[in-house]
């Protein structure tokens, strides 16, 4: 298993700025992801972070608007930039355990309120 | 349609009723299905996961998968206060490809 840090657990936020948020994992992984939960609906796949290269984003997710670093197999970090409302949401990271099952470790999410 | 579906709840039951979560999916290629149990204000953590189709049990909890009718289940019995919860399912082709989540049910289990 992995233990995933995040920080910051949440944050309150003006309209119009960006926040960094970092994910830190206890071990080198291949596979990390963020994914994005929004109340009431499935935690939805914004993008696999990729170690020494761009991002994979999902439909719907860009780059400019979430911009993602992994400079290695133990960290990374998800921007959400020019945030509005809408933004408002649970960002997790995660990291993939056991290539054959795909089955994934989260950090313990951290909870932006964008007002 | 989505890919997988899941009745958000909540689920109210009393302590040490036999709880049942299920989950409905429509791609016929999933190999793989995790059950994931979310506390408040935590990050989801694996409960069980299961490949092709049957039954696995681990302690009070059992997940079942029913490929046939694209169905899966977490059955847990005696189910105590410290299991209330959102249990999400998720399922996964094989090969390289990211898990689908299912939106997750909600369980509470009234002492």
């Amino acid at each position: 298993s992995a233990v995933i840090s995040q920080k910051p657990s949440r944050d309150i936020c003006q309209r119009g700025t960006s926040l960094t948020i970092q994910c830190q994992v206890d071990s080198q992984v291949t596979m990390m992801f963020w994914y994005r939960q929004q109340p009431g609906q499935s935690l939805t796949l914004i993008a696999t972070a990729n170690q020494g290269s761009e991002a994979t984003y999902e439909s719907g997710f860009v780059i400019d608007k979430f911009p993602i670093s992994r400079p290695n197999l133990t960290f990374s970090t998800l921007t959400v930039s020019n945030m509005s409302p809408e933004d408002s949401s649970i960002y997790l990271c995660s990291a993939q355990g056991n290539s054959n099952t795909g089955e994934l470790f989260f950090g313990e999410g951290s909870r932006l309120t964008v007002l | 349609q989505k890919e997988v579906e899941q009745d958000p709840g909540p689920l109210s039951v009393p302590e040490g009723a036999i709880v049942s979560l299920n989950c409905t999916y429509s791609n016929s290629a999933f190999q793989y299905f995790m059950w994931y149990r979310q506390y408040s204000r935590k990050g989801p953590e694996l409960l069980m996961y299961t490949y092709s189709s049957g039954n696995k049990e681990d302690g009070r909890f059992t997940a079942q998968v029913d490929k046939s009718s694209k169905y899966i289940s977490l059955f847990i019995r005696d189910s105590q206060p410290s299991d209330s919860a959102t249990y999400l399912c998720a399922c996964r082709n094989s090969g390289y490809s990211t898990l689908t989540f299912g939106k997750g049910t909600m369980l509470l289990v009234s002492p």
